[in-house]
Parts: structure tokens; sequence; C-alpha cells
């Protein structure tokens, strides 16, 4: 089974608007945390938001927030006010106590900016 | 604070041939993980190292691959014969424990003809 789907090969989005990326998990772990990273054409990953299981509250940073809900086990990104250096590939990911903290990705989702 | 360095950037072999990658992590992290990237896909952890011991290598295709991190420091990741399908960027990346994000080098990419 799939431990991290994303579902949306690629989304479109006019500039300053918001967007959600989607992301579903699977794990029987209690204690786990959900990253999400974007990818730009030149290739490098850059670190966005990290939401971890036992988090109470949603995790924001900047434009960036996380909207997690445990039960139906998704973690989907919000980016508030689109920015034309927002295209790029959107990574969800995940980390598990039990699986010595190794990092799993999705297999990602194209955003486009249009202006 | 200087980031995960990577080289070379970019590799063009031809099948059969080896190649090695080169990591170096940001001082005193001490995990260190080697994915591998294909064209329109999410990375794939091959190797996780703890210090200098291997956490996870379930994913290496031993065969081919192999990966070590000395003096856990930096580490290098060898493919000896390649084949066509290891066309693709190899990705290091540190983090200072087993929690928390992990911090990306520029990826090394790697073409076999």
């Amino acid at each position: 089974a799939q431990k991290i789907t994303q579902t949306q090969p690629g989304m479109f989005v006019q500039e300053k608007e918001a967007v959600t990326l989607d992301c579903t998990y699977d794990t029987s772990d209690p204690s786990y945390g959900l990253f999400w990273y974007k990818q730009p054409s030149s290739g490098e990953m850059i670190f966005l938001i990290y939401q971890g299981s036992y988090d109470q509250q949603n995790a924001t940073e900047g434009r960036y927030s996380l909207n997690f809900q445990k039960a139906r086990k998704s973690a989907n990104l919000v980016i508030s006010a689109s920015q034309l250096g927002d295209s790029a590939m959107y990574f969800c990911a995940m980390r598990e106590r039990d699986s010595s903290y190794k990092l799993i990705f999705g297999s990602g989702t194209r955003l486009l900016v249009r202006p | 604070e200087a980031g995960v360095a990577q080289s070379p950037r970019y590799k063009i072999i031809e099948k059969r041939q080896s190649v090695a990658f080169w990591c170096n992590p940001i001082s005193g992290h001490a995990t260190l993980y080697w994915y591998q990237q294909i064209l329109g896909q999410g990375p794939k952890l091959l190797i996780q190292f703890q210090n200098n011991g291997v956490v996870d290598d379930s994913q290496l295709p031993k065969d081919r691959f192999s990966a070590e991190r000395l003096k856990g420091v930096d580490s290098t990741l060898k493919i000896q014969p390649a084949k066509l399908e290891d066309s693709a960027v190899y990705l290091c990346a540190s983090s200072p424990s087993g929690r928390g994000e992990l911090f990306f080098g520029e990826g090394s990419r790697l073409t076999v003809l």
C-alpha cells in the first residue's frame, strides 16, 4: 500500500489566489511527522512546513499552512496569495518512528501559477 | 552555515560503466540519506546512515549499488555496472538526528546511454 498519496498530478492557480494541494497518508504508528517540500525546475528540494502527529494546532509558515485532519489521515498544503515563483513540484512526505524515521515521499503535484 | 555539498552535478556514462557520487553533509548532522529521483517521480530512499552505520538499505539494489560513510561524515554512492534505468538524479540529504526536516543537496544528475 502507498504510504503517501498525492492524487493531483498537476494543478493550475491564478496569481494571488489560494490553492490546496492534497496529501493522504497511511500509518499505524502513533508517532510520525508530515512534511511538504518544494522542488523548482532547478532541482533543489526546499523544506516548506512540518506537522507532528501530536501537534494540536495546524502548522503555518508564512503563506504556507497545513490542513491536518488526523482522523482522515490527510495533510493538505494550502498556499495563500500564490506568486509566479510558486510554480514548482510539491512533495508530501512522512517520517515514522517505527521506520527509523526514514522520509518517504509521495509522487508529487506540479503547480503552475498563471499571471 | 554551509549546506549539503554534492559532486559531480552532472555525469554521463555508457551502460556497464561505473560511477561514483560524493556527499558532504552539514557539519554535525548524524543522519545521512541517499535518494534516487527518476524524472517525474518522487524521491525514493536508497540508503540511510546514522553516523557511520547503516539504518536502512532495503531499497538499495545491492548487486550494483554500494554506499559507505567513512568516519560518519562524507559519503560515497557507487554504481557498478550502470544500467539505462539508473538514469536519475541522486539526492543526498542530512539531518541532525532521526527526526526533523531533511536538508538536501542540489543533486547529481546521472545519464546512462
